[in-house]
């Protein structure tokens, strides 16, 4: 069965520091990669995801995320965290074909907070 | 990119009633599904809902709990059934096409008291 890790239930960061958010997966066959945002009261917002090809993916909002085959990884970054960044991030795999194509499976999500 | 609408919004809701969520999209989609994200958790798909046939639930979600129809391509509802307080959640609808980017709706949050 496939399953999607992130590590770290809550990060703090300063405004203006580098963040980096951590996602392992778990997964047979080829995945498809996304990562959403959710802010307080609100649903979720498509960041990025990876399909195929380039491993380095870009998002909305500055967000980066690379795909490391090896390490079973997908972590999101972001050179400069802003206040509004604060919010909850969840990875999220799927397959990459077939009639299971869209069922997602979730990491439980890491809460940012951005002090000031 | 699609645009999910779900309705209510909001709801609070007596135990042992019954709510119905709609989810719009607002282009064809081929996929659609519902799910359930409980109060500081992460998400768990409940069923995919399947155009013109019974849908298709996940381990732990019955279809006489949590009914849904899908008549059309871009409309479904999920029902919540004889409601107790441990349904209190968000739940979402996502929808999208094979090979596509996943969308998703803004969540209904349910209250049960």
């Amino acid at each position: 069965a496939q399953s999607v890790t992130q590590p770290d239930i809550h990060i703090t960061v300063s405004e203006g520091a580098s963040l980096e958010l951590r996602c392992n997966y778990s997964y047979g066959a080829t995945p498809y990669l996304f990562w959403y945002v959710q802010s307080p009261g609100q649903g979720l917002q498509l960041l990025l995801k990876y399909f195929s090809g380039d491993t380095l993916v870009q998002g909305i909002k500055g967000f980066e995320a690379e795909f490391k085959r090896s390490q079973s990884s997908f972590n999101l970054r972001k050179p400069s965290v802003h206040w509004s960044d604060a919010a909850e991030y969840f990875c999220a795999v799927t397959n990459a074909g077939g009639t299971s194509y869209g069922k997602l499976t979730f990491g439980q999500g890491t809460i940012l907070t951005v002090h000031p | 990119s699609a645009v999910i609408s779900q309705k209510p919004s909001r709801d609070i809701c007596q135990r042992g009633t019954s709510l119905t969520i709609q989810c719009q999209v607002d282009s064809q989609v081929t996929m659609m599904f519902w799910y359930r994200q409980q109060p500081g958790q992460s998400l768990t798909l409940i069923a995919t809902a399947n155009q013109g046939s019974e849908a298709t639930y996940e381990s732990g979600f019955v279809i006489d709990k949590f009914p849904i129809s899908r008549p059309n391509l871009t409309f479904s509802t999920l029902t919540v059934s004889n409601m107790s307080p441990e349904d209190s959640s968000i739940y979402l609808c996502s929808a999208g096409t094979s090979g596509n980017t996943i969308y998703f709706g803004e969540g209904s949050w349910l209250t049960v008291v």
